[in-house]
């Protein structure tokens, strides 16, 4: 069935460093690739998301690259802050249909 | 406009009985969906319910059901629980005329003793 793995499960940065989250995806029909972060007792927020027609888009200091050959996508996120810590969603869909969910990425940005 | 609404915020519920979960999604949107959220399996989906009709369901046992009414509001229910049970349950509504971006309520913590 769909499944979408995560890497790594947790990730310690200095602060000012870049962190990097990278997913991988197997149903080759998905178009739709979110980012969710979600802090402590809150439920996930989307924070950037791409569209299988584009293969990069940025906003701020988070980036997204999408490599739809090797079903591949990733999550930049530079001169990170300590407000950056949460854990890390990616997903991917099929516009209309249900959203798969990776494991979760457990972000620490030590000051 | 006022988020996503999951009530209650906290169970804490005993094996064998059930539990409903209620969700009351941003006004206008006509998509929920439901995940089960535990610190080792991530966000596992359950059922996404669209104009009252169930769309989309996971690999869950039929202990766990849904059902969305007229007005868009959701409720999960969980019959027999079981202490594996015991998890964050988040509800995402989603406005698919606009776009797919799922916005989260603030879950509802079951604690099955």
């Amino acid at each position: 069935g769909e499944n979408v793995e995560q890497h790594p499960s947790t990730l310690s940065v200095q602060e000012g460093d870049s962190a990097v989250i990278k997913c991988t995806y197997s149903d080759s029909a998905s178009n739709y690739f979110p980012w969710y972060k979600q802090e402590l007792g809150k439920g996930p927020q989307l924070i950037i998301d791409i569209r299988s027609n584009v293969g990069e888009k940025k906003d701020q200091r988070i980036a997204v690259t999408l490599n739809k050959t090797a079903k591949h996508f990733s999550l930049h996120i530079t001169e990170t802050q300590p407000e950056d810590s949460a854990v890390y969603f990616c997903a991917a869909s099929i516009t209309g249909f249900k959203t798969i969910f990776g494991a979760g990425t457990r972000l620490f940005v030590k000051a | 406009k006022a988020g996503v609404t999951q009530t209650p915020r906290y169970l804490i519920k005993t094996r064998g009985q059930q539990v409903t979960l209620s969700c009351s999604p941003i006004s206008g949107h006509r998509s929920v969906s439901w995940y089960q959220q535990t610190p080792g399996q991530g966000l596992q989906f359950l059922f996404e319910y669209f104009s009252e009709t169930q769309r989309n369901k996971g690999n869950f046992p039929g202990r766990f059901s849904g059902r969305q009414f007229s007005n868009s509001r959701s409720e999960m229910n969980v019959s027999t629980l079981e202490l594996g049970d015991s998890a964050l349950y988040l509800c995402a509504s989603s406005d698919l005329r606009v776009n797919t971006e799922a916005f989260f309520g603030q879950g509802t913590r079951l604690t099955v003793v």
